[in-house]
């Protein structure tokens, strides 16, 4: 089983719209969460990570998390069409000194 | 913002090879990661390197795989003998205190 669950595995918004993206860690272990983007052939650069509960903001980017459920989400108000990626989420394992990433979500704003 | 870089960019060898992937990470990050990524697949954690050893590998981290930091500059990853499933793309990543991770731009191993 997939200790770290994105979903959906692929989602459609317009120009403009909101895209909302989820990931769960089975691990109780998992201390951070960060979110990646990804495009294609390219390699994954940071958007935010999160380790509070509660809600971070940056520009159009909005995190949540609730660690008692160890469920983040990412929000991107306004999607634009250069917005279309995968969008990776990732949990640290603080027992094992080891990353875990999701499979991803892949974002497609339509202009 | 810090740029993590690898060489080569990409490399074709012939299975049962021999294949070292250079990382060169941000000079003062103390944290140190390869990942594997089967094109558009899953990136998947292989080691992770801090303080001149492996702390944490996986299951994919075969035997035939190793990772050093010779000379304390470049992270290296060698693959003796490749197989034909380790083709992928490969990524170096370091990190400042695990929060934050750079990641290289990867490089694509192609066995045949």
């Amino acid at each position: 089983q997939q200790k770290v669950q994105q979903s959906p595995e692929s989602l459609i918004v317009p120009e403009g719209g909101m895209a909302s993206l989820n990931c769960t860690s089975s691990d109780r272990n998992v201390d951070y969460f960060w979110w990646y983007r990804q495009h294609s052939g390219k390699s994954p650069k940071m958007l935010m990570s999160i380790f509070s509960n509660g809600e971070k903001e940056e520009g159009r980017f909005t995190v949540h998390l609730n660690k008692a459920s160890l469920h983040t989400s990412l929000h991107i108000r306004d999607s634009q069409p250069s917005d279309s990626a995968l969008y990776l989420c990732a949990a640290d394992d603080t027992n094992a000194y080891k990353v875990i990433f999701g499979k991803g979500t892949h974002l497609h704003v339509l202009p | 913002g810090p740029k993590v870089l690898q060489i080569p960019s990409h490399q074709i060898i012939d299975m049962g090879q021999m294949v070292t992937l250079n990382c060169d990470p941000v000079s003062n990050h103390l944290y140190f990661y390869w990942y594997k990524q089967i094109l558009g697949q899953q990136m998947e954690f292989l080691v992770n390197f801090y303080n001149g050893k492996v702390m944490e590998k996986s299951k994919l981290f075969k035997d035939q795989f190793s990772v050093e930091r010779p000379d304390g500059s470049y992270f290296t990853l060698k693959i003796q003998p490749t197989a034909l499933e380790d083709s992928a793309v490969y990524f170096c990543a370091s990190s400042p205190d695990r929060v934050e991770q750079y990641f290289g731009p990867g490089t694509r191993l192609t066995v045949l």
